[in-house]
């Protein structure tokens, strides 16, 4: 059991690029939750999967923002046109469908857009 | 919906002396209740949780909680504070049915004097 892991750790892009970011969540964890955190904040939720269906969407999660599991494993968190708000720590968790109340954390990637 | 209420951004704790945290929550289903820590840029590492079975549950590293269903409480105690429990800490609740998805406090950052 590696734990989630998330790539990049940091991304630095300038405002209107693209970014994508790609988690892979513990082997057998059929969920899969994305958060995002801003400085001074606990983390909110953004969205959330099991396995391949993304299930929920939160009101955060404006049109510029796209997730997808395509084979219920890994995910990938797409940011379009970014903007300096975007800037945040984006954290992934995964569950599993016998404990799926307990989320293990990946270590986040932290977006700063200038 | 679910929220938790930490009050106090910042909590100085002599070493050696009680560490306590107070979360107060609000649910309209019955709650799990999770306290995470977190240290300087990793993510959130899960310290202890209540899912409806015994009200005080014990964590990792020397840390318990009680949950208080009358006082809608959930505070974080540790008797005796080491240098080492520096770091942030979150309440979070979830409903106990459906996508289980965590609602954060704002966080508590723990500051420990030698």
């Amino acid at each position: 059991d590696t734990g989630v892991s998330q790539n990049p750790r940091h991304k630095i892009t300038k405002r209107g690029q693209n970014v994508t970011f790609r988690c892979d969540p513990i082997s057998e964890h059929n969920r899969l939750y994305w958060y995002r955190q801003t400085l001074g904040q606990g983390p909110e939720f953004l969205t959330y999967f099991q396995n391949e269906a993304q299930l929920e969407k939160s009101r955060l999660l404006s049109d510029r923002f796209s997730a997808e599991r395509p084979k219920g494993s890994f995910s990938t968190l797409e940011i379009q046109r970014t903007e300096q708000g975007d800037s945040a720590m984006y954290l992934c968790a995964s569950s599993s469908k016998d404990l799926p109340y307990e989320q293990y954390f990946g270590p986040g990637t932290r977006l700063t857009v200038t | 919906a679910q929220s938790v209420t930490q009050l106090g951004s910042h909590v100085s704790v002599s070493e050696g002396a009680l560490v306590l945290l107070r979360c107060n929550y609000s649910s309209s289903v019955p709650p799990y209740l999770f306290w995470y820590v977190q240290y300087p840029n990793q993510g959130l590492q899960l310290l202890l949780k209540y899912t409806s079975a015994a009200t005080l549950v014990k964590g990792i590293n020397g840390f318990e909680a009680e949950f208080k269903k009358s006082e809608t409480s959930f505070h974080l105690t540790k008797p005796s504070a080491h240098m080492s429990d520096a770091a942030e800490y979150f309440c979070a609740v979830s409903g106990a049915r459906g996508n289980n998805r965590l609602a954060f406090g704002k966080g508590n950052q723990v500051v420990v004097i030698p």
